[in-house]
């Protein structure tokens, strides 16, 4: 089965660095997302992003927090200046349709995020 | 606020057994419903979906919807020890579109072999 990809597995960082996480979601998905969870917490909608630009975003979506396609493949989250409190499993996501009209959405594996 | 409610459990039912899972939503406008299930360390992975009023068969997963009471449930019949793990209720506000889904914080069933 076709799967998203995300990269690194695990990254630790310091407060107030700036980190790059990865994704490849399945090739012929069109919706991707970012979702996080922080241990022991409810999983977390962050950004949703269709045709190049967010579709929607939550109210953790701040101005830290960018998304960008560089290419035909990554789907990648950016976070401008970390915080004790980003860390977190970071999913990707994707799907090939719009959610909630019988189209199945698929996790990656995720990013545990460790801001020291 | 959008609001998805689940009892957190442990959830302990015997192998063999039915498992009954529950979740309320606080949003009225709620269209779609998922269930999803997490083993520890592991990303969420789809069971089922709803979206009708009733109920939704799939092999052992029958899931139930009622939104005149905002209620959702997911019935797992004769349980395996394999289907301990954590069950995340989401919903979606709309019938589509590239809307992210509100989870519930989930709850953690355990099979007793």
């Amino acid at each position: 089965e076709p799967e998203v990809t995300q990269t690194p597995s695990h990254q630790v960082t310091q407060m107030g660095q700036e980190v790059i996480l990865r994704c490849v979601p399945i090739s012929n998905h069109l919706y991707f997302y970012w979702y996080r969870q922080i241990l022991g917490q409810k999983v977390e909608f962050l950004v949703s992003f269709y045709n190049n630009e967010i579709s929607e975003k939550s109210e953790i979506f701040d101005d830290q927090f960018s998304v960008e396609r560089p290419d035909g493949s990554n789907f990648t989250l950016k976070i401008r200046s970390t915080k004790l409190e980003d860390s977190a499993m970071y999913f990707c996501a994707s799907s090939e349709g719009m959610t909630g009209v019988d189209e199945k959405l698929f996790f990656g594996s995720g990013t545990q995020l460790s801001v020291l | 606020q959008k609001e998805v409610e689940q009892n957190s459990g442990p959830l302990s039912v015997p192998e063999g057994a039915i498992a009954s899972l529950n979740c309320t939503y606080s949003d009225r406008v709620s269209q779609s419903f998922f269930w999803y299930r997490q083993y520890s360390g592991k990303s969420p992975e789809l069971i089922m979906s709803i979206y009708s009023n009733g109920d939704k068969e799939d092999g052992r997963f029958t899931a139930q919807l009622n939104k005149a009471s905002q209620y959702v449930s997911l019935l797992i019949r004769d349980s395996q020890p394999s289907d301990s793990a954590t069950y995340l209720c989401a919903v979606n506000r709309r019938g589509g579109g590239a809307d992210g889904l509100t989870f519930g914080k989930g709850t953690h069933l355990i099979i007793q072999p």
